[in-house]
């Protein structure tokens, strides 16, 4: 079965402060991660896939398929980052594609 | 490019009534879900459309759950009788489709369900 845990409910740091979210998922086959961001007021959107291997808005995120985590991480947070971030896995099962998404972890940035 | 569309944004309803969702997808996406979200949860899959087939839908509960995809465009889904645990964010999400690549889903506004 398909799972993802994202142990941190809520996270708070300040402006200028690295920022670790943390994902760890549960699947037998070869995944695809990804991180959708909702700001507030604002529709749940993409904001990376590791295939894709790129920086978004100074996001990065490595897949570690030993420790079979996908942490979301920024060197420099920005009071903009503020916002409810989901990580996702998507995995064959049944026989169809699914997106399974964690429970959330909501990041608020200080100033 | 217009995004996800869905209506109502908010309804309120008795528990053992009906209601309904409406939700128009971006133009040409093939590929159209239904979430459920529970406050403090993520997004749950309810029903995945490709095209006006159901693809998957093992975790709607049939016994009160309906939705279908008219001509492949528009979807509505319905829930009667409503029961209180049904409260929740019912998000509508649409992607292109390509057995070997997963796109991105892209998200309309939700429509927030309370059920007294």
């Amino acid at each position: 079965a398909q799972r993802v845990t994202q142990p941190e409910k809520l996270l708070s740091v300040f402006k200028g402060a690295p920022v670790e979210l943390k994902c760890n998922y549960s699947y037998s086959g070869s995944p695809e991660l990804f991180w959708y961001v909702q700001y507030s007021r604002q529709r749940l959107q993409l904001l990376l896939r590791h295939i894709s291997r790129e920086s978004i808005k100074g996001f990065t995120a490595d897949l570690n398929k030993g420790e079979t985590s996908f942490h979301l991480k920024k060197p420099f947070a920005q009071e903009e980052d503020s916002a409810m971030y989901y990580c996702a896995l998507s995995g064959t099962q049944g026989g169809s594609e699914k997106l399974v998404f964690g429970k959330g972890t909501k990041l608020t940035v200080n100033p | 490019e217009a995004g996800v569309a869905q209506s109502p944004r908010y309804k309120i309803i008795e528990k053992r009534q009906s209601v309904a969702f409406w939700c128009n997808p971006i133009s040409g996406h093939a590929t159209l879900y239904w979430y459920q979200q529970i406050l403090g949860q993520g997004p749950k899959l309810l029903i995945q459309f490709q095209n006006n087939g159901v693809v998957d839908d093992s975790q709607l509960p049939k016994d009160r759950f309906s939705a279908e995809r008219l001509k492949g465009v528009d979807s509505t889904l319905k829930i009667q009788p409503a029961k209180l645990e049904d409260s929740a964010v019912y998000l509508c999400a649409s992607s292109d489709y390509d057995r070997f690549v997963s796109y991105e889903q892209y998200f309309g506004p939700g429509t927030r369900l309370t059920v007294t």
